[in-house]
């Protein structure tokens, strides 16, 4: 079945610093989507990409969805204490009639 | 409006008994789905409702089952729990498009 890998796992920084996380579909993706979960709370949607080569802009957050639609990338500038929490990108293949896969998520942790 | 609300909050169950896990989804959303949260295997999905019709399935066993309501509000049944169980379960909601889904803030179970 559809797998999809996300890579770091953790992730250690500054505060300051640029924050990147990759994502990895075994399949062709329709969309992917992407949500922050902060310590003890439950997802939350931050963006849908859908259009090959898509980047989308979000304050100091951007989104990338490569040209395959395979591969995905969230990078955060100049990370903030507030940017604390789990980054997980999900897709669904199968042109949106599959679940939504989630990515094992990259846990940002910030040192002030 | 009201988010996506998940009863109840918390649940301690035996081996062997049975359980059930409430969702009222956004109003107006007609999409629900539920998810398994685990430290080692992630968010995982379960299956996914749209206008009181299963549309798609996780890879679970079939002690793992759902329905929804004309409502749209969704349960989920788990039948002779077992120690691997303890999770928490998520619902989410979506109205479709671009705005992703909605999460509830979980049911944690446990099972002794």
């Amino acid at each position: 079945g559809q797998q999809v890998m996300q890579i770091p796992q953790y992730q250690h920084v500054q505060e300051g610093e640029d924050f990147t996380t990759y994502c990895n579909s075994s399949t062709t993706l329709s969309n992917i989507q992407w949500y922050k979960q902060r310590p003890g709370g439950h997802p939350v949607f931050l963006i849908q990409l859908v259009k090959s080569g898509e980047v989308k802009k979000q304050k100091r957050l951007t989104f990338q969805f490569g040209e395959a639609k395979k591969n995905s990338s969230l990078h955060i500038t100049a990370t903030q204490t507030t940017d604390v929490g789990t980054y997980f990108c999900a897709g669904h293949s199968g042109g949106g009639a599959d679940g939504l896969t989630f990515g094992k998520g990259t846990h940002l942790i910030i040192q002030p | 409006k009201a988010g996506v609300t998940q009863t109840p909050r918390y649940l301690i169950k035996t081996r062997g008994q049975q359980v059930t896990l409430s969702c009222s989804p956004i109003s107006g959303h007609r999409s629900v789905s539920w998810y398994q949260q685990t430290p080692g295997q992630g968010l995982q999905f379960l299956f996914e409702y749209f206008s009181e019709t299963q549309r798609n399935k996780g890879n679970f066993p079939g002690r793992f089952s759902g329905r929804q309501f004309s409502n749209s509000r969704s349960e989920m049944n788990v039948s002779t729990l077992e120690l691997g169980d303890s999770a928490l379960y998520l619902c989410a909601s979506s109205s479709g498009g671009r705005y992703g889904y909605t999460f509830g803030s979980g049911t944690r179970l446990t099972v002794v």
